[in-house]
């Protein structure tokens, strides 16, 4: 079945670093991997989809790359600011073991703390 | 995208009841889901609930334990039976939308059991 990791689980930067968080997924086959924003006790934000097809997607600050062969995906957060504190979720869409184009497999996340 | 809207925000219920979730979405939408997230956990998908047709669970999900209702195309409800202290997590409803399936999330619902 499609596994997803992400590393690190937990990230403590100093505000305006650039950092990258990661995303590692099993089955390349997948057909789009989307990055998600989790507040506390809150429900989840999308930032950016990218479509198995797609190198790379930018969203203002935020820059997310695939690799499907490699079975990678990257989140890069540039100038970040402590509004950027969460937690980061990235999912990958089907795969075949994913299941259909529309399931999602969920890493763990990422919680990512910006210190002013 | 879409604005999803859940009742109730949190609830704490006792062992042996039940609680139904309701989720709304401003536009009409095929494809809704269902998920949980345990404490500390990333979310695990409970089922897809289609309008116009049985919802289809994962596997360790079954229908006695969650029902699901889809009466249009904006509207589900998520109904959590029986519930045990191990029912205590947020639930959340999605939608996907066009051609990509991208997702969208309700806030959530924390459910405590007691």
């Amino acid at each position: 079945k499609q596994e997803v990791t992400q590393i690190p689980a937990a990230l403590s930067v100093p505000e305006g670093e650039n950092l990258v968080l990661n995303c590692s997924f099993t089955d390349s086959a997948i057909y789009n991997l989307q990055w998600f924003r989790q507040d506390p006790g809150k429900g989840l934000t999308s930032l950016l989809l990218i479509q198995s097809s797609q190198r790379e997607q930018t969203s203002g600050r935020l820059n997310a790359s695939l690799d499907k062969s490699s079975g990678r995906s990257t989140l890069y957060i540039a100038a970040s600011q402590p509004g950027d504190s969460a937690t980061y979720l990235c999912a990958a869409h089907g795969g075949y073991s994913g299941g259909s184009n529309y399931k999602l497999t969920f890493g763990k996340g990422t919680l990512l703390t910006v210190n002013p | 995208s879409a604005v999803i809207s859940q009742k109730p925000s949190r609830d704490i219920c006792q062992r042996g009841t039940s609680l139904t979730i309701q989720c709304q979405v401003d536009s009409q939408v095929t494809m809704m889901f269902w998920y949980r997230q345990q404490p500390g956990q990333s979310l695990t998908l409970i089922a897809t609930a289609n309008q116009g047709s049985e919802a289809t669970y994962e596997s360790g999900f079954v229908i006695d334990k969650f029902p699901i209702s889809r009466p249009n195309l904006t509207f589900s409800t998520l109904t959590v039976s029986n519930m045990s202290p191990e029912d205590s997590s947020i639930y959340l409803c999605s939608v996907s939308a066009g051609v990509v399936y991208e997702q969208y999330f309700g806030p959530g619902t924390r459910l405590t059991v007691t």
